[in-house]
């Protein structure tokens, strides 16, 4: 089956540091990979996406690529902010039309925070 | 209109209690999600409503009772909960294509349950 393995937390970096967030993934055909990130007390929003193989996503700072041969979507940002603390999820979405395929597949997730 | 709404934000609720939990959105999406988060670990996927009918049910207990009388709306509807259904609710929406991998979620802020 499907699943998504994202480096444990917690991450703790000083203001202005570079940032790695490891996610790794187990899918059949070409899944779609996305990163949410939650801040405390809120829902999840959408950082970024990749629908195919070497696309990169970025938004904000934060950027992802969407390797196929390592099957990884590495978060990487190259200066952080007080205001990036949240925890992040890496999440996946099967290709396909079928109905299953709405569901999207989590990483356990990982609580990234930044010190001034 | 680019965002799901969620009512109430906070609710408390005895064992024997009846309450309902809303979603909202205005973006045109036909697809429709209830989300389970417990703390400290990624949502959990429980329904998925496509144009108005229900798609899939990840065999939720039958005290969860869910609704779509629309395309806008979507209902939670909660009866003889146990303290172990406390955590945060997440609603969330999209695009409904022959794609749906290629379609982020939207989510809502959530409503945080506490069963008594």
């Amino acid at each position: 089956g499907n699943s998504v393995t994202q480096m444990e937390g917690p991450v703790t970096l000083s203001e202005e540091a570079f940032l790695t967030i490891n996610c790794t993934y187990t899918a059949t055909g070409y899944p779609s990979l996305f990163w949410y990130v939650q801040y405390p007390g809120e829902g999840l929003q959408l950082l970024l996406k990749a629908t195919k193989a070497d696309d990169k996503g970025s938004n904000k700072g934060f950027e992802a690529t969407y390797r196929k041969e390592t099957t990884s979507f590495h978060l990487e940002k190259g200066s952080v902010q007080v205001s990036d603390s949240a925890v992040y999820f890496c999440a996946l979405r099967r290709s396909g039309s079928g109905g299953s395929n709405y569901k999207l597949t989590f990483g356990k997730g990982t609580l990234l925070t930044v010190n001034p | 209109d680019t965002e799901v709404t969620q009512t109430p934000k906070h609710l408390v609720m005895g064992m024997t209690n009846k309450k309902s939990l809303k979603c909202e959105q205005h973006m045109g999406h036909r697809a429709m999600y209830w989300y389970k988060q417990k703390a400290k670990k990624p949502p959990e996927l429980m329904f998925v409503y496509s144009y108005e009918k229900l798609s899939i049910n990840e065999s939720v207990p039958s005290r969860f009772s869910p609704e779509c009388p629309n395309s806008s709306l979507l209902n939670l509807h909660l009866h003889a909960l146990q303290p172990e259904d406390s955590a945060l609710y997440l609603c969330a929406s999209s695009l409904q294509s022959a794609r749906p991998a290629y379609n982020e979620q939207f989510f809502g802020p959530g409503t945080r349950l506490t069963v008594l």
